[in-house]
């Protein structure tokens, strides 16, 4: 069965901190693996789409980093604000087009 | 730039009644997913389409039905509505072997 496993289910963060969260997926038939930030009753934003082995993106104080080998991916924030607070999805996209989504993290930013 | 079209934005149904939920791809977009978010639940896959052919099944009722068209426009029909129902619908688009895919606004579905 093809799982796109993320963890922590959910995570509260104080403000300013900074927290780092995990999509694990299988590694074959990998083609992309993208990150989205998703907040309740709103539509998923793009983060970050990520293809090769060792790749590292950053977007402001976010950025996350890929291992295709281990099947593996880490998405931080640096400095943790209020507006930070949303489910952040990752999707795994196959070589066979098929989209697999993790069930989220759900990010809380405590004041 | 063109987004993905969803319409209605909102949509109120009585149970047992039947709904369809129209998605409109970005123009050259050749495949359209269904996701169902019910609320404080997480985002579910229903249902993909490429190339107007069924592409994979998630977590669709038997109650649901869906097709693409020829102008790749997709529509969710949704029949002897239940309460549990009620859900934000998202379709989403993208070009088979291109990275990413662009969500629309979704439909916000009330079964009274």
């Amino acid at each position: 069965i093809l799982n796109v496993e993320q963890s922590p289910q959910s995570l509260h963060v104080q403000e300013g901190d900074s927290t780092n969260f995990t999509c694990s997926f299988p590694s074959s038939n990998f083609y992309a693996l993208h990150w989205y930030r998703w907040e309740t009753a709103k539509s998923p934003e793009a983060l970050f789409v990520m293809t090769l082995n060792g790749d590292e993106k950053k977007k402001g104080r976010i950025s996350a980093t890929l291992n295709t080998k281990e099947g593996y991916s880490y998405l931080y924030i640096k400095g943790s604000q209020p507006e930070d607070s949303a489910t952040y999805l990752c999707a795994l996209m196959r070589g066979d087009d098929k989209i697999i989504f993790g069930k989220g993290t759900r990010l809380h930013i405590l004041p | 730039a063109a987004g993905v079209i969803q319409s209605p934005r909102h949509l109120i149904k009585e149970k047992r009644e039947t709904a369809t939920l129209k998605c409109y791809p970005i123009p050259r977009h050749d495949t359209v997913y269904w996701y169902q978010q019910g609320p404080g639940q997480d985002p579910q896959f229903l249902i993909s389409f490429y190339e107007k052919m069924q592409s994979d099944k998630g977590s669709i009722p038997d109650r649901f039905s869906a097709q693409q068209f020829s102008d790749y426009h997709s529509e969710l029909n949704m029949s002897s509505l239940e309460l549990g129902d009620s859900a934000l619908y998202f379709c989403a688009s993208s070009l088979a072997g291109n990275y990413g895919y662009t969500f629309g606004s979704g439909t916000r579905l009330t079964v009274v």
